[in-house]
């Protein structure tokens, strides 16, 4: 299917464990992001991608790690999951020099 | 850095009702600027897309407008509908840079 999917849509953990949202898409766009979504402060960028290999950070970087090996793939890892990293994570791309956005369904993260 | 603020922050409208969404932003170097609806449990879709040449873009019953120079854009919705619930968001876009987001408009129209 056509379009961007993140997975998995629902994952609860524990403190201190692992974790890894995934998200892919099938158009070939350049540009990836992780967003954060928490009730007060709206949606925070965590890490963004130009392209595969490059990466940058965003407004709230702390305790994730991303990766880009290839184009339509781009997770997000929690190295060592914090109770405060409980939040709902989209994944949106969009092609170079376009800002029409487009999301993902969502990836709802517990921390127990 | 850019600053978005989304006012109300909540409306609840009777059904049939014209409404206004606001939002204004704090640095007018922009080049264009996205309206997105998102329903509970979604993810973001996009409603309008408003290039900063222009003043106005239109979808249907959506009107979206931009006064870059103000560092605002209106939507508005015409003879509002139930199915219109949800959260707006809006985001100024500047070249390649992330899109900043405010934190929204929760919308509620009661038939």
């Amino acid at each position: 299917d056509a379009g961007i999917t993140q997975s998995p849509r629902y994952k609860i953990t524990e403190t201190g464990r692992q974790v890894t949202l995934m998200c892919h898409q099938t158009w070939s766009h350049s540009y990836m992001f992780w967003y954060r979504q928490d009730l007060g402060h709206g949606l925070r960028l965590i890490y963004y991608s130009a392209a595969a290999d490059i990466t940058d950070k965003g407004e709230v970087p702390d305790g994730y790690v991303v990766s880009r090996s290839k184009t339509e793939n781009f997770p997000l890892t929690l190295e060592s999951a914090t109770r405060s990293q409980t939040s709902v994570y989209f994944c949106a791309s969009r092609v170079e020099g376009a800002n029409v956005l487009t999301f993902g369904a969502g990836s709802r993260l517990t921390v127990l | 850095k850019q600053e978005v603020t989304q006012i109300p922050a909540a409306l609840s409208v009777p059904e049939g009702e014209n409404l206004v969404l606001n939002c204004s932003f704090t640095d007018s170097a922009i080049y264009n600027l996205q309206w997105f609806r998102q329903d509970p449990g979604k993810g973001l879709t996009s409603l309008l897309l408003i290039q900063s040449s222009q003043r106005e873009q239109t979808s249907g019953r959506l009107n979206a407008s931009l006064d870059k120079s103000s560092g605002r854009s209106t939507l508005y919705i015409a003879a509002s509908q139930p199915g219109d619930s949800a959260t707006y968001l809006c985001a100024p876009g500047e070249g390649n840079t992330p899109l900043v987001f405010g934190k929204g408009t929760r919308l509620s129209v009661i038939a």
